[in-house]
């Protein structure tokens, strides 16, 4: 258990739906984010947010939009994704200027 | 943005020490070393995080050379749960727009 929690844990969508990954940290850190991991492939940082402001956005396609209302909890909004975008989706947490995040244990995405 | 290297895979057996190396050549003068450790299906799990010489904590001790250019993260007496993949991380300490996680290490613990 690390302080961060994200539901639902597995997600299944077909392309034309609109769905919303929640997750919420318990920890009081100030900064959240979202990372991707596809099969074999190594994490891939999606969007920074510090202190409710989006500090980083790595080139994500438009069908992910994020939001975080506060600095507790961070949602990730999707809307007809493709099949490619099935993966595990991690939200993570850190408290300031620091290398050390506390990471959900994700939510696995399957696009049909 | 540093670029790190490491081996791919590794085989080890219960008991013994673990070295895992990290290159990162291209490291810059406020760049920490970070390592994670990730188990199947769930989220990679902070080890250490060193700047320079040795580190040390309960579960792993990190070693620097004084040039920086590589790393080695030591892990004492493994045990099959220690079976995961072990990622090395070079950046700066700014809220992780650097984190950039490579393929990692897999660590496999043989009985």
């Amino acid at each position: 258990e690390t302080g961060v929690t994200q539901t639902p844990r597995h997600l299944v969508m077909g392309m034309t739906n609109k769905k919303s990954l929640k997750c919420e940290q318990h920890l009081g850190h100030n900064a959240m984010y979202w990372y991707k991991q596809s099969a074999k492939k190594p994490l891939e940082l999606m969007f920074v947010y510090s202190l409710e402001e989006r500090v980083e956005n790595n080139s994500v396609p438009s069908r992910f939009s994020p939001e975080c209302p506060n600095s507790s909890h961070l949602f990730l909004h999707l809307h007809t994704l493709q099949p490619e975008d099935s993966a595990l989706y991690l939200c993570a947490s850190s408290q300031d200027q620091t290398n050390e995040q506390f990471f959900g244990p994700g939510t696995r995405l399957t696009v049909l | 943005l540093a670029k790190t290297t490491q081996p791919i895979s590794m085989d080890s057996y219960e008991g013994q020490e673990v070295n895992i190396t990290c290159s990162h050549n291209n490291i810059a003068t406020n760049d920490y070393i970070t390592w994670y450790q990730q188990f199947p299906s769930q989220g990679p799990r902070f080890i250490i995080q060193g700047y320079k010489t040795k580190v040390t904590n309960e579960v792993a001790s990190l070693f620097i050379p004084a040039d920086r250019k590589s790393s080695t993260l030591s892990l004492p007496r493994v045990s099959l749960s220690d079976t995961a993949v072990y990622y090395c991380l070079v950046g700066e300490t700014n809220y992780g727009q650097n984190f950039v996680f490579g393929p990692g290490t897999r660590l496999s613990v043989l009985p």
